[in-house]
Parts: C-alpha cells; sequence; structure tokens
C-alpha cells in the first residue's frame, strides 16, 4: 500500500515569489493535514482538510492556503514568500478527523533567498 | 497555540541504556500517540494510546497513558544505534477532539 506522497522533494525560491506543495494520501484516507517544522519550532499545524473542507485552521497569516480535491489529494499555497517561510513541509493523511494517528509523507523542504 | 510540554529536550546514551521521556499538558487528553522522526523523512506513528491507564508495548518501546490524561510516557528499553531520532508525543484532549497538540520533541542519541 503506497504511503502518502509528497512533491516536490525539494525546492528554492525567492523572496516575494509563491509556491505550491502537492500531497497525495494513502489511498481511502480523507483527511489531509499540512504542517510546517522549523528547527526548535516543533511541528506547528497549518490545517487540516476532510472531504475538501478545510476543518480545522492553526495560526498562520493568509499567504498560506490549501485546498483539497475529490480524490483527497491536496495542495498548498504560500504566496509572497518571506525568508522565515524556509522549512520542511509536511502532509499527514488519516481516515477521518478525530482519533486516529496520522501517516506522514516525507515533507517538502523548502528554501527562500 | 496549544503545545504538550516534552522532556527531555534532548538525551545522549550508551548503547543497552534504558530511555524515558515524558509528556505533559495543563488539559486532559483524551488519545495520545508517539512518534518518531528521523533525519528526512516526515514522522512514523510509534504508538497510540486511547485509555486513561492503557500500557502499550511495540518492541522495545512501551507507553503509557497516564491515569491523570495529563501526560503519557514513553520507555525505550536497551537502546541500539538506530533508536536515534526525534520522538514527538501527539495528542488529541477532551476540549478539542479534532486538533492534534504537539510536543517540541525529544531528540535521541545513542552512542555505539
Amino acid at each position: 500500500k503506497a504511503g502518502v506522497t509528497q512533491t516536490p522533494r525539494y525546492l528554492i525560491k525567492t523572496r516575494g515569489q509563491q509556491v505550491t506543495l502537492s500531497c497525495s494520501p494513502i489511498s481511502g484516507h480523507r483527511s489531509v493535514s499540512w504542517y510546517q517544522q522549523t528547527p526548535g519550532q516543533g511541528l506547528q499545524f497549518l490545517f487540516e482538510y476532510f472531504s475538501e473542507t478545510q476543518r480545522n485552521k492553526g495560526n498562520f497569516p493568509g499567504r498560506f492556503s490549501g485546498r483539497q480535491f475529490s480524490n483527497s489529494r491536496s495542495e498548498m499555497n504560500v504566496s509572497t514568500l518571506e525568508l522565515g517561510d524556509s522549512a520542511l513541509y509536511l502532509c499527514a493523511s488519516s481516515l477521518a478527523l478525530g482519533k486516529e494517528g496520522y501517516t506522514f509523507g516525507s515533507g517538502t523542504r523548502l528554501t527562500v533567498v | 497555540g496549544q503545545q504538550l510540554n516534552q522532556s527531555p529536550q534532548s538525551m545522549f546514551i550508551q548503547e543497552g541504556e534504558d530511555v524515558s521521556m515524558n509528556c505533559t499538558s495543563s488539559s486532559i487528553f483524551n488519545t495520545w500517540l508517539w512518534y518518531k522522526q528521523e533525519p528526512g523523512e516526515g514522522p512514523v506513528l510509534l504508538i497510540a494510546l486511547y485509555k486513561a491507564g492503557e500500557l502499550t508495548s511495540n518492541g522495545r518501546l512501551t507507553a503509557q497513558f497516564g491515569i491523570t490524561r495529563k501526560d503519557s510516557f514513553l520507555n525505550i528499553s536497551a537502546s541500539i544505534p538506530s533508536d536515534v531520532g526525534i520522538y514527538f508525543c501527539a495528542g488529541f484532549n477532551a476540549g478539542n477532539n479534532r486538533k492534534l497538540i504537539w510536543g517540541l520533541g525529544t531528540s535521541l542519541a545513542v552512542n555505539p
């Protein structure tokens, strides 16, 4: 059974640009969450989607947005990139919202220069 | 946002030693999860706990759901070099069952 797939694995962007990251969940999983991970800050929750609807949102500015498609694949977009957006962005999928454990992808390493 | 208090922040031990780490919260949780993250990869779920007092093992790893529902513990017995990584606790609190709360992680280094 294929795991959570994130593309691309690595990305270098310039300040002010925008970026779109992609996540394909495990087949049958309908919930997709996104996290930002930076050294010393742990995993910071961005948002969670279920059945194409955003169900939870973290404390990030409006430059961070996401969406989920009918096949449960999800994308997140960051506009007007800042140096501080450099991080590992992780996607996780689960069968449903709530108590289930989440399965993570390997992440996209974004570097903003 | 809310975070769990995870300790210790880092550990450096000798191969063969046992390891203990814990996670505490000011509010009641109804699910505790323990993850391990290796360099360049996403976290991998090790153990999930759903009931107060529950004790669950996964090989050399044992985790417990504290009876107060405000803490959880992870023990690793007879550590080996491949135990190296960052261990995260996470959980759903009773007030907001749908938002996973995370600790900042315990970084484990094992000296062969």
